[in-house]
């Protein structure tokens, strides 16, 4: 089952403006992950926040955790056409056995130059 | 590149057949999971191995999948009789089980088409 529900599910921008994603989960987690994934490829690693954080950033990328809301965001600032892909939030399955990530639906990003 | 390979990238096969793919993670990485993607949806968790020990598998890996990583190093995960609902992206992904490394890293995947 999925755990983390992104929302937006897609997302239109013109290059240089913010892209905001949401991301809810449901159960306690150890940390949260966001990864990228462009047309029919695999996935990349961007980000990882612990549960005892509430901001990280890298490069253009922010990501904030609020764990009594059980949300993340991801704030990409400037946004290029390169940042064109789908963006998954990953969460451990802190109650289950081994660390499989469980992931949301994704949000699907376009950005137009 | 992650440093995950996969192989092959994509593969057409009929209904029935028996396909197999491989995955090399990154070298030192101990733990290797295998993930299935299916179009518009998030990868889903199949099973997972700590060095050769397969130690945990999904409710979607039925009996028709089964997996393997004999020397701790690359893993294979075979399909047989495939069905039509088997079409999807298999994912595999490596990771280090050294403290503060509990990024998962993917390889690019294979595509299947069941016809």
């Amino acid at each position: 089952s999925q755990q983390g529900e992104e929302d937006p599910q897609a997302l239109s921008i013109q290059e240089g403006e913010n892209a905001t994603m949401n991301c809810s989960y449901k159960t306690s987690i150890n940390n949260l992950q966001w990864y990228r994934q462009n047309s029919g490829r695999g996935l990349v690693h961007l980000i990882l926040i612990r549960s005892n954080e509430r901001e990280k950033h890298s490069g253009r990328l922010r990501v904030t955790l609020d764990t009594s809301k059980k949300s993340s965001s991801l704030l990409i600032t400037a946004s290029r056409a390169a940042d064109t892909a789908s963006y998954f939030c990953a969460t451990d399955a802190y109650h289950q056995a081994g660390t499989a990530l469980i992931f949301g639906k994704g949000t699907t990003l376009s950005v137009s130059s | 590149d992650t440093g995950v390979s996969q192989d092959p990238r994509h593969k057409i096969t009929k209904r029935g057949q028996n396909v197999t793919f491989r995955c090399d993670p990154i070298s030192e990485h101990n733990r290797l999971y295998w993930y299935r993607q299916t179009l518009g949806q998030g990868p889903e968790f199949l099973t997972y191995f700590q060095n050769e020990a397969q130690l945990e598998k999904s409710r979607l890996l039925s009996d028709r999948f089964s997996a393997e990583r004999p020397k701790g190093s690359f893993s294979t995960l075979e399909i047989q009789r495939t069905e039509q609902g088997d079409s999807a992206m298999y994912l595999c992904a490596s990771e280090s089980t050294r403290a503060y490394q509990e990024t998962q890293y993917f390889g690019p995947g294979t595509r299947l088409l069941v016809l």
